[in-house]
């Protein structure tokens, strides 16, 4: 079955630690993002990839980093610099992104919840 | 700046009761319009895409309509089943990324 695939489900993060959030996506989309999901807030988007080894920061990237080495990956970190890190983070991915595709629908895991102990 | 609003934040409906959602947009060129179901816990699941205004798309109990500043989701004759957080995201047509903005959501619950 294509899909993506999201892990751990359920992350605890001490102060001052750095964690990684996986995200891996069989559908063969060239591009990939990540967005925070707050109670009560809409999604806000921290980071994207269009192509392989290159990506661009959303809306909220501060504290945040990504990487983009093969196209079905692009795992988050969560630095010790991001202040309020407890959250529910999302993975999509959606087959393009030039303005001239009509291939927008972006295509989402099944999260991942951070807790910060 | 995309904005997006929708309403109500929260909707109670009997089984059998059927409902719209609203989903308020302003946006520099609109490129497409999505719906999204969550359910608790859990990803968003896609519904729809619409494009331009007039256009109508449906599935099962769920019909969406599209004018220039809003759209509907209309829900006919709803289901406990139904019962989930409904998102609306739009897409400006300035954007090279395809970055989406989105609504806060409303949550639907549908008593048996």
């Amino acid at each position: 079955d294509g899909g993506i695939t999201q892990s751990p489900k359920y992350l605890f993060r001490k102060e001052g630690q750095n964690v990684t959030l996986s995200c891996e996506q069989n559908l063969n989309h060239d591009a990939m993002y990540w967005y925070r999901q707050d109670p009560g807030q809409g999604l806000r988007l921290i980071y994207y990839s269009q192509i392989v080894n290159d990506f661009q920061k959303g809306d909220i990237a501060e504290g945040y980093s990504v990487s983009r080495e093969k196209k079905e990956s692009f795992p988050l970190t969560v630095t010790s610099a991001q202040k309020n890190p407890t959250a529910f983070y999302l993975c999509a991915s959606s087959i393009a992104t030039r303005l001239s595709s009509s291939y927008n629908e972006q295509f989402f895991g099944p999260g991942t919840r951070l807790t910060v102990l | 700046e995309d904005q997006v609003t929708q309403s109500p934040e929260a909707l109670r409906l009997q089984e059998g009761e059927s409902s719209s959602l609203n989903c308020s947009y302003t946006v520099s060129g609109l490129r497409g319009l999505f719906w999204y179901r969550q359910d608790p816990g859990k990803g968003p699941e896609f519904l729809f895409t619409l494009y331009s205004a007039g256009e109508e798309k449906e599935k099962e109990r769920l019909k969406a309509t599209l004018t220039k500043k809003e759209s509907f989701l209309h829900i006919t004759a709803p289901k406990p089943e139904d019962s989930a957080t409904y998102l609306c995201a739009v897409q400006a047509g300035g954007t090279s990324y395809g970055k989406l903005t989105f609504g806060q959501g409303t949550i639907l619950t549908v008593h048996p």
